[in-house]
């Protein structure tokens, strides 16, 4: 398995753009995952789905954020209009979850986002 | 406070030193998990663990539930040990990660 893959690597913008992520998780893991790493904050938690269903979007900043995963095996991450303070590190992760078990996660290598 | 906390911040190492990075939470957990970003940034999940011990290779990852409190020890370290250690506790009851700061270890030659 190639593991988890995003898409852009690198991505600068300028303020005022819309920006979309993109994540292609392991292929039968049934939980996603879209974390932002930031050198004031550390890794936090943006948004989980399971199923395809989004769980937990507490972390989700603002409404300028939202993110999608229309079947299994691809999810988007949009951020509209964009901010000079979104610029971070976009990390999504996979995992496979059958009832309360967890095996573990696999990150994805993220996306470095600079809106200028 | 922070629901993880990690110790030390930073930490430098001759190498074959024997390093120890610590971990406390404070809420109640299903599994913690120690990750390693290397400076390129990808992200590596090295242990999940919910009781007692595991190792892999150099690397040992032990918890103690009761105290609330997990350590990754590294023996023999190397230079290529250098990177950044983050601590991460999945809550009871949740599929998300908390994470700590993370330690950052450099071993130098």
């Amino acid at each position: 398995d190639a593991g988890v893959i995003q898409s852009p690597r690198h991505e600068v913008t300028e303020m005022g753009q819309e920006v979309t992520l993109r994540c292609k998780p392991i292929s039968g893991h049934n939980s996603l995952f879209w974390y932002r790493q930031t050198m004031m904050r550390g890794l936090e938690l943006l948004i989980y789905f399971n199923n395809n269903v989004p769980i937990d979007d507490s972390g989700m900043p603002e409404d300028r954020f939202s993110a999608k995963m229309p079947n299994a095996s691809f999810s988007t991450l949009k951020i509209q209009p964009s901010e000079p303070r979104d610029s971070a590190v976009y990390f999504c992760a996979s995992s496979l979850n059958p009832g309360q078990l967890n095996y573990g996660y696999t990150f994805g290598s993220g996306t470095r986002l600079t809106v200028v | 406070k922070n629901e993880v906390e990690q110790s030390p911040q930073n930490l430098t190492a001759q190498e074959g030193e024997f390093i120890t990075i610590n971990c406390s939470y404070s809420v109640g957990i299903s599994a913690l998990h120690w990750l390693q970003q290397h400076p390129g940034g990808g992200i590596v999940s090295l242990f999940m663990l919910s009781s007692g011990k595991k190792k892999h290779g150099r690397l040992i990852a032990t918890i103690n539930i009761q105290e609330k409190h997990s350590s990754l020890h590294i023996t023999a370290s190397h230079p290529r040990d250098s990177a950044v250690y983050i601590c991460a506790v999945r809550a009871g009851g949740s599929e998300k990660l908390v994470f700590g700061k993370g330690t950052k270890l450099t071993v130098n030659p």
